[in-house]
């Protein structure tokens, strides 16, 4: 119940088009619900974040659309770059235990 | 511009071995955290700390402890480092926001350490 399930462990988009991977999970309790975006060699840094009160999230490029009776959300990546090719991780937490239960990640290849 | 710290990049340790690894954060942040990074198995919690000397386990604690001496310092301790132990050891941390102490939020995380074990 405290798995948080993403998909698809690997994805190759051509520039310019639009990358999508997605997340479900369990747990109702959950109330946070962040992406990180990690490269090569660095740790995962904070992409976007979306709360279960709202359906979706924009910021620039990056989407997050959240359906909450079904317990799933995904993120869109808009206009995919070659500089967007990283491993992507979905999370989700609750209350004030501050622990992010992280999704399985997904590697994003962009090919110019 | 550093804000979370992790002492080394790679290590390679024989089994038996007692390994330590170290994690510094220079942002005043209550709360760190001990992730493994394995492929197809995400980021896996292995021990956080609220505070000075305080401790919680995570999931997958079996073979590890930790130690918070200083609010910057988190050590995390493979008492007898095995095989299955090879892994990418990530440190984060996180203020703690807002009355009531609303965690979760904000995560920074180091670079990673990769640790062999032969």
């Amino acid at each position: 119940q405290q798995q948080v399930k993403q998909s698809p462990q690997s994805l190759i988009v051509q520039k310019g088009g639009i990358s999508i991977i997605n997340c479900a999970y369990e747990n109702t309790a959950f109330d946070y619900f962040p992406w990180y975006q990690q490269f090569p060699g660095k740790g995962p840094a904070l992409l976007i974040a979306i709360r279960p009160d709202v359906s979706e999230k924009k910021e620039g490029r990056f989407t997050i659309s959240f359906n909450k009776s079904a317990k799933q959300f995904s993120l869109h990546i808009m206009d995919s770059q070659p500089g967007d090719s990283a491993t992507y991780f979905c999370a989700a937490s609750f209350g004030n235990t501050g622990k992010l239960i992280f999704g399985q990640g997904t590697t994003l290849q962009v090919k110019p | 511009d550093v804000k979370v710290t992790q002492s080394s990049r790679y290590l390679v340790k024989r089994t038996g071995e007692k390994v330590f690894l170290e994690c510094v954060q220079d942002m005043d942040h209550e709360n760190m955290f001990w992730y493994r990074q394995d492929p197809g198995l995400g980021l896996r919690l292995i021990y956080f700390s609220y505070d000075v000397k305080m401790k919680e386990k995570g999931d997958i604690p079996e073979g590890y402890s930790v130690s918070r001496e200083k609010k910057e310092r988190f050590s995390l301790i493979l008492e007898s480092a095995s095989t299955n132990q090879t892994s990418m050891y990530l440190c984060a941390s996180s203020p703690t926001l807002g009355t009531g102490g609303r965690l979760g939020y904000g995560y920074t995380f180091g670079s990673g350490t990769r640790l062999t074990v032969v």
